[in-house]
């Protein structure tokens, strides 16, 4: 089955530098990446996401890019803010039409936005 | 409350009970999840029900059996469960794209989720 490694386990920055978290997957089937922030005691909610016959998508402050070669999707966030802190998750899956498709997740990146 | 919500949001047991966790969405989705998320691991995929047939079991222990009446319903009916199995269970649900991939994105939308202690 697919395995999805994430890193860094924590990261801290500076409030208004950029952060950029990697992950890696393993199933070259793997079509659909999303991200997903979790703040402290609140549920996962998406932030954005991309499909593999796209290699950058880019949502304001936040942008996604995708190396299929390589297997590994990176996630961007510039002039980070304190509502920034969170854990922030990726994750893979196979988009077959006509199916429901679980998410494989990585461990979760807990982001730490320094004042 | 819109969007998908879980019943109860805290639970405690003891290793004879049984209980249940109930979720139900209210976004027209037409497929549901069940994910565990524990301390320092990664959320894990449980079941995946896909137009209310289950298609998807990800080698979890039979102490753990889900049940989905219709496509806004899911439960997960929790028996004789372990210390270890203490943990947020979170529901999602999806729209299933169309059979040639057209549509929506997976974007799967998750309950607020039950916590669970296993005593």
């Amino acid at each position: 089955g697919e395995n999805v490694e994430q890193h860094p386990s924590t990261l801290s920055v500076q409030e208004g530098d950029s952060a950029v978290i990697k992950c890696t997957y393993s199933d070259s089937a793997s079509n659909y990446f999303p991200w997903y922030k979790q703040e402290l005691g609140k549920r996962p909610q998406l932030i954005i996401d991309i499909r593999s016959n796209v290699g950058e998508k880019k949502d304001q402050r936040i942008a996604v890019t995708l190396n299929k070669t390589a297997k590994h999707f990176s996630l961007h966030i510039t002039e980070t803010q304190p509502e920034d802190s969170a854990v922030y998750f990726c994750a893979a899956s196979i988009r077959s039409g006509g199916g429901a498709d679980g998410l494989t997740f990585g461990k979760g990146t807990h982001l730490i936005i320094q004042p | 409350e819109t969007g998908v919500t879980q019943t109860p949001r805290h639970l405690v047991m003891g290793m004879t009970n049984k209980k249940s966790l109930k979720c139900e969405q209210h976004l027209g989705h037409n497929a549901m999840y069940w994910y565990k998320q524990s301390a320092k691991k990664p959320l894990e995929l449980m079941f995946v029900y896909n137009f209310k047939e289950q298609t998807e079991n990800n080698s979890v222990p039979s102490r753990f059996s889900p049940e989905c009446p219709n496509s806004s319903h899911l439960f997960l009916h929790l028996h004789t469960l372990q210390p270890e199995d203490s943990a947020l269970y979170l529901c999602a649900s999806s729209q299933v794209p169309g059979l040639a991939g057209e549509g929506l994105f997976n974007e799967q939308f998750f309950g607020p989720g039950t916590r669970l202690t296993v005593l």
